[in-house]
């Protein structure tokens, strides 16, 4: 079966730290994406990023950077320098590859940011 | 104008009410879905389709319904309302002819339902 965890229920940080958000996934597909989504307080979902199980390079945007690491099965989320617009849930999900199926999402991680 | 809308964004009703959200689609994508979010619980699926005559449920389709009107709209019903369906309701979308087709989801803004 597969499954998302986000063990980090919630996370608090001042304006400037660097946060790591974890995910860490199970699937017996060998192919498979991975995803993170943005939830800010106005609760619509944004898309950040997508990742394929065969492209193992960690991803760099702006103050964004994801890596991913198949050995341990995880996907984790860095914001360098946080800001307090990134404030926000943010949730890890993982789809099987041209399967009929959907979206699993973990259960979410909520970042706050203090100025 | 959003790619997926739906209908209404807020709504707060009556236990034992009939209510029915609605989600439209101009993006031509063959999959829909329904997604219900409760804090500290994520996303769950309801309900999905993947095409017309194609409907599925997903991890907690107990006490709704859905109807695909059309490859553009997928309804997401609940026949007698109870509180603890009070929760933020998504729709989405998908198409399985991209390349490379990774399930990518397509959200709408969510729908707020609260259920006295």
């Amino acid at each position: 079966a597969q499954k998302v965890t986000q063990a980090q229920t919630e996370i608090s940080v001042v304006e400037k730290e660097d946060v790591t958000l974890d995910c860490v996934y199970e699937t017996r597909d060998t192919t498979y994406y991975l995803f993170w989504y943005k939830q800010p307080p106005s609760g619509e979902l944004v898309f950040l990023i997508r990742r394929n199980s065969f492209d193992e390079q960690n991803e760099i945007s702006g103050r964004y950077s994801w890596n991913f690491q198949k050995s341990t099965s995880s996907f984790n989320f860095t914001i360098t320098a946080s800001q307090v617009v990134d404030s926000a849930v943010y949730f890890c999900a993982l789809t099987r590859h041209q399967a009929g199926t959907a979206l699993i999402f973990g259960k979410g991680t909520t970042l706050s940011v203090s100025s | 104008d959003a790619d997926v809308t739906q209908t209404p964004r807020n709504r707060i009703t009556k236990t034992g009410k009939r209510i029915m959200l609605e989600c439209s689609q101009t993006k031509g994508h063959d999959r829909m879905y329904w997604y219900r979010q409760d804090p500290g619980l994520g996303l769950r699926l309801i309900y999905y389709s993947f095409d017309v005559k194609d409907i599925n449920k997903g991890e907690i389709s107990d006490g709704y319904s859905v109807s695909r009107q059309a490859q553009a709209k997928f309804s997401l019903s609940l026949e007698s309302a109870i509180p603890n369906q009070t929760a933020l309701y998504f729709c989405a979308t998908s198409d399985p002819r991209a390349a490379p087709n990774t399930g990518e989801l397509f959200f709408g803004e969510g729908s707020r339902l609260t259920v006295l």
